[in-house]
């Protein structure tokens, strides 16, 4: 158990629809990033938080969306959804920034979608 | 972040060691190894990182060569359970642009047979 919880496990849902994945990180971990893993593409980062403020984007759609609370848990909202957007969306979490030897990201055990 | 080179599938046999070697040959000084894997469809599980010097804890050791050219993960008891795919990552640990985000390529598919 890495300490990094994702809700829903499991979630099927329609083209067009919009969903929201929750993610919390561990505890006293201050980043947090969004990754998705398709069939097709592999483990792709999406985009990271730290402390509140996005710090990083990586292959992000615009129909996609993330923020991370002042609790420091963390939402990615996709909405519009298309068929490829089925995947496995994982959240991970480090100590800080993301740069410093302690950093070590650690991960949830994901959210599967289904876009049917 | 450096491009990273793995096989895409090794066997090995439950109680041996598993050795996994990772090629990073355009590897830039403040670029560290981490090494992930992930099994079945689980999250990725962090299992070791180092510099240029070998490390080891309780999962893992890693060898990286005087050149910092590659890397091999040894995992010195293959057990069942360590079937999973095997990440060879090289990050930078000291600010820029990329700052946190993992590159996961297409891994080696680690398979331990009875």
């Amino acid at each position: 158990d890495s300490g990094v919880t994702q809700t829903p496990k499991h979630l099927i849902t329609a083209t067009g629809q919009r969903v929201t994945l929750r993610c919390s990180p561990r505890s006293g971990d201050l980043s947090v990033y969004w990754y998705q893993q398709s069939l097709d593409q592999g483990l792709q980062f999406l985009i990271q938080y730290y402390n509140g403020e996005e710090r990083a984007k990586g292959n992000i759609l615009e129909r996609f969306s993330a923020q991370q609370f002042p609790d420091l848990h963390s939402e990615l909202n996709l909405s519009s959804l298309e068929l490829g957007d089925s995947a496995l969306y994982f959240c991970a979490s480090s100590l800080s920034v993301g740069t410093q030897i302690t950093d070590t990201q650690y991960f949830g055990p994901g959210t599967r979608l289904t876009v049917l | 972040d450096a491009k990273t080179t793995q096989p895409p599938s090794m066997d090995c046999a439950e109680g041996r060691a598993a050795n996994l070697p990772c090629n990073h040959s355009t590897i830039s000084g403040n670029e560290y190894v981490y090494w992930y894997r992930q099994i079945h469809s689980q999250g990725p599980q962090y299992i070791i990182h180092g510099l240029k010097n070998n490390e080891t804890n309780e999962m893992a050791s890693l060898i990286i060569t005087e050149d910092r050219k590659s890397s091999t993960l040894i995992l010195p008891h293959a057990t069942l359970r360590d079937t999973a795919v095997y990440y060879c990552i090289v990050r930078v640990n000291a600010g820029g642009t990329s700052y946190g985000k993992l590159t996961f390529g297409q891994g080696t598919i680690l398979t331990v047979h009875p």
